[in-house]
């Protein structure tokens, strides 16, 4: 089993719809959360950081954590052309001197 | 120049070059970090900087060798390598070993 399971899609939704991404994970010593976006060519870049379980919004983005399932999803509202890329979901261990990514969810929103 | 900054963006090499990637980051991170993305495969750990000292070599092969002459630049020494090594090698950089990292746009290598 991995560590980290997110489905790498390609999934491709219309313009406005509400989108949801999610990654479920095997180690219970995760604490913190990540979720990256990565347009084609680019590196990687934060989107949202959450530390242990809940909600945290930012705009249209909204992240979700929950340990007793060990799943997170990332929401987004009102979606739009630009935010095609992939996401990736990220996570770390208190004390651990790396992050442990999942394979990238493409996505597509299509005008 | 902002972030973390990666030359070349692309490259081509034999299998028998020798070749360096380099990194340099802008943020006063003490930590640098090199990365492989392959098609179709998560994000794949290779080593681990923090200050200047190597604390994770995830078991790589020993035709890449890693650099780090001080907290704000990375090397990546590349020699005989493999078709199969070609893909996108990012270089990220963060405060500390746990927190939040941030990517550089990564080099494009292909092995012919």
């Amino acid at each position: 089993q991995k560590e980290v399971e997110q489905d790498p899609g390609p999934l491709s939704v219309p313009e406005g719809a509400i989108v949801s991404l999610n990654c479920t994970y095997s180690n219970s010593a995760f604490q913190y959360f990540m979720w990256y976006r990565q347009y084609s060519r680019k590196g990687p870049e934060l989107l949202m950081y959450t530390y242990s379980s809940g909600n945290k919004e930012d705009g249209r983005f909204t992240a979700q954590v929950d340990k007793s399932s060990k799943y997170i999803s990332l929401f987004i509202r009102d979606s739009q052309p630009s935010d095609s890329a992939t996401y990736l979901c990220a996570m770390g261990a208190q004390g651990a001197q790396k992050l442990v990514f999942g394979q990238g969810t493409r996505l597509t929103i299509n005008p | 120049e902002t972030g973390v900054t990666q030359t070349p963006r692309h490259l081509v090499m034999g299998m028998t070059n020798k070749k360096s990637l380099k990194c340099e980051q802008h943020l006063g991170h003490n930590a640098m970090y090199w990365y492989k993305q392959s098609a179709k495969k998560p994000l794949e750990l290779m080593f681990v900087y923090n200050f200047k000292e190597q604390t994770e070599n995830n078991s790589v092969p020993s035709r890449f060798s890693p650099e780090c002459p001080n907290s704000s630049h990375l090397f990546l020494h590349l020699h005989t390598l493999q078709p199969e090594d070609s893909a996108l090698y990012l270089c990220a950089s963060s405060q500390g070993a746990q927190e939040t990292q941030y990517f550089g746009p990564g080099t494009r290598l292909l092995v012919l």
